[in-house]
């Protein structure tokens, strides 16, 4: 069975980096096909893919979020570490880490998500 | 960037009627990766829907998608009360994966 389960601050400061840290069970980052990615949703808004990261350290981004977004995966650990930097309140949501279906970039096991405030 | 256009953004149902929910897409999903999913609150999403009409494992029947191109639709024939929820679709054919901004189901 596929759990996954994110951390992280439940409070950032404007201008701050946000590092939030997803943990696995049941799958393995060194199998070929596999990735773990992650999504958010602001308040009372819909869901917006952030970054993906696969078996083969490839990584794939938001375009609109590039430059802020770094995903690295730590196999050993079965831990998948997304960073973003210069964090706004506009970037207050529930944030998830799900894994890729196998050969598809969709998601069909979800973290229950956590949820991020940025305010002063 | 594709852009995903849910239709309707509200839809008011009973519990057993059916329900249609559309999402068109800015350009031509000639690879059908299109995927539907359900979010009820307080809950994770769930995977519904994949490669336009092909059901996830575990779902029920009632749930059914179709379409091609730019048009999609999930169909859910006979409502339960645990429908009730917000449905979003995800195209997967563009490297940048952009969801629908969601179509929710409400009880009438």
């Amino acid at each position: 069975q596929i759990t996954l389960k994110e951390s992280g601050p439940t409070l950032v400061k404007p201008t701050q980096t946000l590092t939030l840290t997803c943990s696995f069970s049941g799958l393995s980052l060194d199998n070929n096909g596999e990735g773990v990615g992650w999504i958010r949703q602001p308040p009372g808004r819909p869901l917006e893919w952030l970054a993906l990261v696969y078996w083969d350290d490839d990584t794939r981004y938001n375009p609109s979020l590039r430059g802020r977004l770094t995903i690295t995966k730590d196999t050993s650990r079965n831990q998948v570490v997304l960073t973003m930097t210069n964090m706004d309140p506009v970037d207050t949501g529930t944030y998830y880490c799900a894994n890729r279906r196998l050969g598809y970039n969709i998601f069909d096991y979800w973290g229950q998500g956590t949820l991020v405030t940025v305010s002063s | 960037e594709i852009v995903l256009t849910q239709s309707p953004g509200t839809l008011s149902l009973s519990p057993g009627e059916r329900a249609t929910l559309s999402c068109r897409a800015s350009q031509i999903i000639g690879t059908n990766f299109l995927a539907w999913y359900q979010h009820r609150i307080g809950q994770a999403p769930r995977l519904l829907i994949y490669a336009a009409s092909t059901r996830a494992p575990g779902i029920p029947g009632r749930f059914s998608g179709s379409g091609s191109g730019t048009d999609f639709t999930l169909t859910i024939t006979r409502l339960e009360p645990e429908d009730f929820a917000v449905y979003y679709c995800q195209q997967y054919e563009s490297p940048a994966l952009t969801f629908g901004q969601g179509t929710k189901v409400e009880v009438k």
